[in-house]
């Protein structure tokens, strides 16, 4: 139980177009999702979270208007990289928090973005 | 505010030697702590968390972490390195008050040599 999956689990794309990145709670609800990047060698930085029905929480340095990320039900999550560059090329990972007293969030694969 | 130090970004071991990658936190509330190690190319996979209660904590593979609120610390061990354990280690704390928001430490590059 609690699988995650992402999609597509690699992209590559001309600089300029949108990329879309879906992130899926496969066997159950998830009530809060969230986005991270992660550069090579290095550790996972939260981009924002995101709860059903309501506007994501982005973190600070994160342009909201740049990654778009939509929750639109308890199962699916979207994050989409509007107007690509080359410095967005990164290893995006999505997790999935259950309600309730569920303490803990389930990865997703991760998708490898590169912009050309 | 939250943050995790993970003390040394490689750690070398020989393979049947005990494992240990160290973690230190900071939290203003008590806080959730996870382990996760990570492949290549892959996503994150839980080892071992601490919520509340027994503060030594067994996770898969054989690992195990101690919770200690005077030190601030939650260090990995596992007592015999297998060459499998060879992956990235990331320390994490979570805001049990805060959204579950998570910060993770910089990570910790095992390797097992033969």
């Amino acid at each position: 139980g609690a699988v995650v999956s992402q999609h597509p689990s690699w992209v590559i794309c001309k600089s300029g177009t949108s990329v879309k990145i879906e992130c899926r709670s496969l066997d159950f609800q998830a009530t809060t999702m969230f986005w991270y990047r992660q550069f090579p060698k290095q550790s996972l930085m939260l981009m924002a979270t995101s709860n059903e029905g309501s506007k994501a929480t982005y973190e600070q340095g994160v342009e909201k208007d740049k990654f778009l990320i939509n929750h639109a039900s308890l199962t699916l999550s979207t994050l989409t990289v509007t107007s690509a560059h080359p410095e967005d090329s990164s290893f995006y990972i999505c997790s999935a928090k259950p309600g309730g007293e569920i303490n803990e969030q389930f990865f997703g694969p991760g998708t490898r973005l590169t912009v050309l | 505010a939250q943050s995790v130090t993970q003390l040394g970004s490689h750690v070398s071991v020989s393979e049947g030697a005990l494992v240990l990658l160290r973690c230190n936190y900071s939290s203003s509330v008590p806080p959730y702590l996870f382990w996760y190690v990570q492949y290549p190319n892959q996503g994150l996979q839980l080892l071992l968390k601490y919520t509340t209660g027994a503060t030594l904590v067994k996770g898969i593979n054989g690992f195990e972490a101690e919770f200690k609120k005077s030190e601030t610390s939650f260090h990995l061990t596992k007592p015999s390195a297998h060459m499998s354990d060879a992956a990235e280690y990331f320390c994490a704390v979570s805001d049990r008050t805060g959204g579950f928001k998570t910060i993770f430490g910089a990570g910790t590059r095992l390797f097992v040599k033969a």
